[in-house]
């Protein structure tokens, strides 16, 4: 499957600072990546769809201007978390769809102080 | 809406066999897929129905039945490194092309 990578793996931040996760595709021009986000024992969720070259789509009740995405070329996506909160604190995955399945990077854990 | 449904919590032997059911609703469906993700690790996909019927990787099954709106997935010979959660994850026309619509996980735990 596809090999994506994603950094930074972890990172700690203050209140109110941006952070900014990279999500690349090493192995596959990818038009359309996708950003989900895990909290704590529960599931995958869906926050954006990352279009290459155009806007990106956001799914309901996540805020586009907080949740900045930048997919400016097949390879990149970039997802910032624009003036971070502690509730903002959980595990940010991307993906890429290959044939029948999605293959997620590692994903980047942030943590809001 | 749209949903799955997957147990919270499965336990089995080494060696054994487990079935891991989901059943979903879901508009414009069109395929079902399992993911594997251990603590503070990633997603990593195991199998992917389309079609109804049974799909074999090794020691992992999965089976989908369109019309029972379900499906589960199969782990045989059970080793201690399958202890993780299991997600069922929908397809759905509609949506952004290729997004997934995740069940709840099932956490199996697999004891010695």
């Amino acid at each position: 499957g596809a090999v994506v990578s994603q950094h930074p793996s972890r990172v700690i931040c203050k209140s109110g600072t941006s952070v900014k996760i990279e999500c690349r595709s090493l192995d596959f021009q990818a038009t359309t990546m996708f950003w989900y986000r895990q909290f704590p024992k529960q599931s995958l969720m869906l926050m954006a769809t990352s279009n290459e070259g155009s806007k990106a789509t956001y799914e309901q009740g996540v805020e586009k201007d907080k949740f900045l995405i930048n997919h400016a070329s097949l390879t990149l996506s970039t997802l910032t978390v624009t003036s971070a909160h502690p509730e903002d604190s959980s595990f940010y995955i991307c993906s890429q769809k290959q044939g029948a399945g999605q293959f997620f990077g590692p994903g980047t854990r942030l943590t809001v102080l | 809406g749209q949903s799955l449904e997957q147990p919270s919590e499965v336990t089995a032997v080494e060696g054994a066999i487990v079935q891991i059911n989901c059943t979903y609703q879901t508009s414009g469906f069109y395929g079902l897929s399992w993911y594997q993700q251990h603590d503070g690790g990633a997603p990593t996909f195991l199998s992917y129905n389309a079609l109804d019927g049974l799909e074999e990787t090794g020691r992992f099954s999965s089976f989908l039945s369109r019309s029972d709106s379900y499906g589960y997935l199969l782990l045989q010979e059970l080793q201690m490194k399958d202890s993780a959660s299991y997600f069922c994850a929908a397809s759905s026309y509609g949506g952004s092309q290729g997004n997934l619509i995740f069940g709840k996980g099932t956490k199996l735990s697999v004891k010695p």
